[in-house]
């Protein structure tokens, strides 16, 4: 059975700084693995999607990585603002586009 | 564009009352998706459609049971309420597994 991790649970960082946020995934036959955003009381909007044969994924501040063989991924911060506080969700495609989400990271900014 | 329009955005059901979730997606994608998220908790998969006709149990369907007559819709059904159902409810569709997910914004249900 295919299991998602995230860790922190949480992280409070001062603004500005650069960071990096944990995913980890128990069986590496995997399709895809995406990166949502949450923000408190609203739905998911999707960050980045890294396939398979892909090592990393960047869009503007974000950089998501993925290493198959060890089960892991993760989600660079560069340069946070107060804007990228919410919660970040990790999520692995196993087949027939079904994603197993991990708990989430909830990240506070501090101005 | 729409995207996923989840109806309706809050409800309050008393135990063993019924109720459909609505869920219409307008990007004709295949498959869709009904998740569940508990307090401090990942997402969990409850029913899951590959195309309208198909329909497939997810992780966590008791309780619970969908259709899908068309492309663009796809509800979700509770007959018998429970306190455990109480929740927050979304659904998702995607084109295939080269386009990421889109979810719309969520359907907050308490059972009391």
């Amino acid at each position: 059975k295919q299991e998602v991790t995230q860790i922190p649970a949480a992280l409070s960082v001062p603004e500005g700084e650069n960071l990096v946020l944990n995913c980890s995934f128990t069986d590496s036959a995997i399709y895809n693995l995406q990166w949502f955003r949450q923000d408190p009381g609203k739905g998911l909007t999707s960050l980045l999607l890294i396939q398979s044969s892909q090592r990393e994924q960047t869009s503007g501040r974000l950089n998501a990585s993925l290493d198959k063989s060890s089960g892991r991924s993760t989600l660079y911060i560069a340069a946070s603002q107060p804007g990228d506080s919410a919660t970040y969700l990790c999520a692995v495609n196993r087949g027939a586009q079904k994603l197993v989400f991990g708990q989430g990271t909830r990240l506070t900014i501090n101005p | 564009n729409a995207g996923v329009t989840q109806t309706p955005k809050f409800r309050i059901l008393k135990i063993g009352q019924s109720m459909t979730l609505q869920c219409a997606q307008d990007m004709n994608h295949n498959y869709m998706y009904w998740y569940r998220q508990d307090p401090g908790m990942g997402l969990k998969l409850i029913y899951y459609s590959v195309g309208a006709g198909i329909t497939d149990k997810g992780e966590v369907p008791n309780g619970y049971n969908v259709s899908r007559s068309t492309t663009e819709d796809f509800p979700l059904r509770l007959e018998l309420a429970a306190p455990s159902q109480t929740s927050v409810y979304f659904c998702a569709s995607t084109h295939d597994a080269n386009y990421g997910y889109t979810f719309g914004s969520g359907t907050r249900l308490t059972v009391v």
